[in-house]
């Protein structure tokens, strides 16, 4: 199976400050990579496939790059409503995993 | 619209089997994708529990494999999940989902916790 190393754990900002978040794959997935956001007691939301394709309806603040083992989410010009929880997965081949998640808070 | 609704007791006890049922509509269970279950544990990550293609092909998390089963129902437009020998460290919000690539839909998850 493909291990999906996400870092940092946890992350406090302030509002308008850029953050980042990297994943790191155990192979390489070429870009077969998924951010999602995940609000408590909700599932999560895709915000970007592809490892940098924008979900339709997502705030432009959020992009994502990378290809091959290493990858990175970044969100420009915090918001409050972008307090949750960030998890990157792979979709190369199954089983699917995730990364252990980032905690982001203000 | 695809749409997946998880279903099942939201109390298990310790040594029983966890059994939930995700029905699926909007979209066939037999189409060529791959259904999915995650769970949650309070306050912690995803874990992917398993994969399962509606022909019966199987992918089991190795730290659950002994435990689990994941079964369709293709007449009923649904697909299960069974647990067995669940113990408190299986509380958690168990997700049913369908993945096609990138490309997936959420239930919207169901809390099941193991207590006497």
């Amino acid at each position: 199976d493909i291990q999906m190393t996400q870092s940092p754990s946890s992350l406090s900002a302030s509002v308008g400050d850029r953050v980042t978040i990297t994943c790191r794959a155990s192979q390489d997935i070429t870009n077969s990579l998924n951010w999602y956001q995940q609000k408590p007691g909700k599932a999560p939301k895709l915000l970007i496939y592809d490892a940098s394709n924008l979900e339709t309806g997502v705030p432009s603040r959020f992009s994502g790059s990378g290809s091959g083992t290493d990858f990175t989410f970044t969100i420009n010009s915090l918001q409050p409503e972008d307090i949750a929880s960030y998890y990157c997965q792979h979709y190369f081949n199954l089983p699917y995993t995730f990364g252990q998640g980032t905690k982001l808070d203000i | 619209q695809v749409q997946l609704q998880e279903s099942g007791p939201g109390l298990v006890k310790p040594s029983d089997t966890l059994s939930l049922t995700c029905a699926v509509s909007g979209y066939s269970i037999s189409s060529s994708n791959w259904w999915g279950w995650i769970r949650q544990p309070p306050g912690k990550g995803l874990e992917w529990i398993g994969y399962m293609h509606y022909s019966g092909s199987t992918y089991y998390n190795p730290s659950l494999q002994s435990r689990v089963t994941m079964s369709v129902d293709t007449s009923k437009n649904q697909f299960s999940l069974k647990l067995s020998s669940v113990t408190a460290v299986d509380t958690a919000v168990y997700f049913c989902a369908r993945f096609s690539g990138w490309d997936n839909y959420w239930g919207q998850g169901t809390l099941v916790t193991v207590s006497s």
